[in-house]
């Protein structure tokens, strides 16, 4: 079975600050890597994936990703943050076989001016 | 592309009874999604449809969900016997399929008292 685990349930930052929200999944099998946003009221939006190929991933926004597979992790980075980041980061994995989502407990990203 | 929309957006019921949800997908999408999400988690799969036809069902999809997607357009989530553990958001996701990008919708979040 995967599982995806996101070990840090509040990240505060400082504007214009580089932030670096982390991701760790398990999975027996090879997968696909994602990371979504959700804003207040907001439904999820996909910042970005990483299906295959380079193993870094550029989104939407300014964020990008590093898919490690030796370590199995996908952390999401941005050099400088705004106060419109603010919000809550899911990572999710999903397999080859089926596209169903497996989301982590989610991180909220705190930005302060 | 207007988006995916959820309806209703809020429904207030007392334990015991039944709600129905409506999910209407981006047009031409083949795959629609159904997720819960409690508070403090992230979105948990329950069903998932290629068309009309429902291919994954959750073990958390109890006896008292059944979903249905009776033209391969617009989906309905109904519980019935509602309990408080019920209480949630419920998301629906659509897409293109395997590979292609979910796209959710706002949510209809329920409590139940």
């Amino acid at each position: 079975a995967q599982s995806v685990t996101q070990l840090d349930s509040q990240v505060p930052v400082f504007e214009e600050a580089p932030v670096e929200l982390r991701c760790n999944y398990s999975s027996s099998v090879s997968v696909y890597l994602f990371w979504y946003v959700q804003y207040p009221n907001q439904g999820l939006q996909l910042l970005l994936k990483y299906l295959s190929g380079s193993t870094l991933v550029k989104g939407i926004n300014g964020f990008e990703a590093e898919f490690n597979k030796s370590q199995t992790s996908f952390h999401l980075r941005k050099p400088s943050v705004h106060i419109s980041d603010t919000a809550e980061y899911f990572c999710a994995v999903s397999d080859r076989s089926t596209d169903k989502l497996i989301f982590g407990t989610g991180t909220r990203l705190q930005v302060f001016p | 592309d207007t988006g995916v929309s959820q309806d209703p957006r809020h429904k207030i019921t007392k334990r015991g009874q039944n709600v129905t949800f409506r999910c209407d997908p981006i047009s031409e999408h083949n795959r629609l999604y159904w997720y819960r999400q409690t508070l403090g988690q992230g979105p948990e799969f329950l069903t998932y449809f290629q068309n009309e036809a429902q291919l994954e069902k959750s073990r958390l999809l109890s006896d008292r969900f059944s979903a249905e997607r009776p033209k391969g357009s617009f989906s309905t989530l109904e519980i019935q016997r509602t309990e408080q553990g019920d209480s949630a958001m419920y998301l629906c996701a659509s897409s293109y399929g395997v590979l292609y990008e979910q796209y959710f919708g706002p949510g209809t979040r329920l409590t139940v008292t």
